[in-house]
């Protein structure tokens, strides 16, 4: 199947600071997203990327599929960023929809 | 506010016994997926459903079951329960693939 690893696994930010997650899949996609899961454990969609660049407030996302990579920007960090990042992809191959999610990656951010 | 609707929030059960969580889809969304995250497996594909239909099976034990009825909710029933099923079980939904996948807040399950 295919694998999904997101760097760095943790992070920690001094408020305000920038900060960039990276994703890498080992296979073609046709699905890829991003999600957060805030401290009382809810999944809330950040980004559905594919391909190509988005933006949401301080967020913006970037797939090259390519190259098999993801990468989500964080930009003037807020406590409230704090949490756990994951990517998820859906093989292209799979013909399901299900999605596989990287292990995450661990930000805190400090006032 | 997803729109996945997920019963109990918290359950806390006795090793052995049965349990029964509940996902209701979000209007519309014909795809039913229930994930199992725990704390040294991360997010795990349990099983997905679509219009009724099993359509993808992943990690799931044989003491674990589910279903999607004709109103399009679906139920995970985890049975014979050890101390390693405590976690926290999520139901996700989707038009179908290819779109986004919206989660429910989770059921958190606790085994003593």
């Amino acid at each position: 199947g295919i694998q999904v690893e997101q760097s760095p696994p943790d992070l920690i930010l001094q408020e305000g600071a920038n900060s960039t997650l990276r994703c890498n899949f080992s296979d073609s996609v046709n699905n890829l997203q991003w999600f957060h899961q805030n401290p009382w454990g809810q999944l809330i969609n950040l980004f559905y990327i594919p391909s190509g660049t988005k933006q949401n407030g301080r967020l913006s996302a970037t797939t090259v599929a390519t190259e098999r990579y993801s990468l989500l920007y964080i930009s003037s960090s807020q406590t409230t960023d704090s949490g756990v990042y994951f990517c998820a992809v859906e093989q292209r191959s799979s013909n399901t929809g299900k999605l596989i999610f990287g292990q995450g990656t661990t930000l805190q951010v400090k006032p | 506010d997803s729109g996945v609707t997920q019963t109990p929030k918290h359950l806390i059960t006795a090793t052995g016994q049965r349990v029964t969580l509940r996902c209701s889809p979000r209007s519309g969304d014909l795809s039913v997926y229930w994930y199992q995250q725990s704390l040294d497996q991360g997010l795990q594909f349990l099983i997905q459903y679509y219009n009724g239909e099993e359509r993808a099976k992943g990690n799931i034990l044989e003491r674990f079951s589910a279903q999607q009825f004709p109103d399009l909710h679906s139920e995970l029933n985890l049975s014979s329960l050890e101390l390693g099923d405590s976690a926290l079980y999520f139901c996700a939904s989707t038009m179908d693939r290819g779109n986004t996948i919206y989660f429910g807040e989770g059921s958190w399950l606790t085994v003593v």
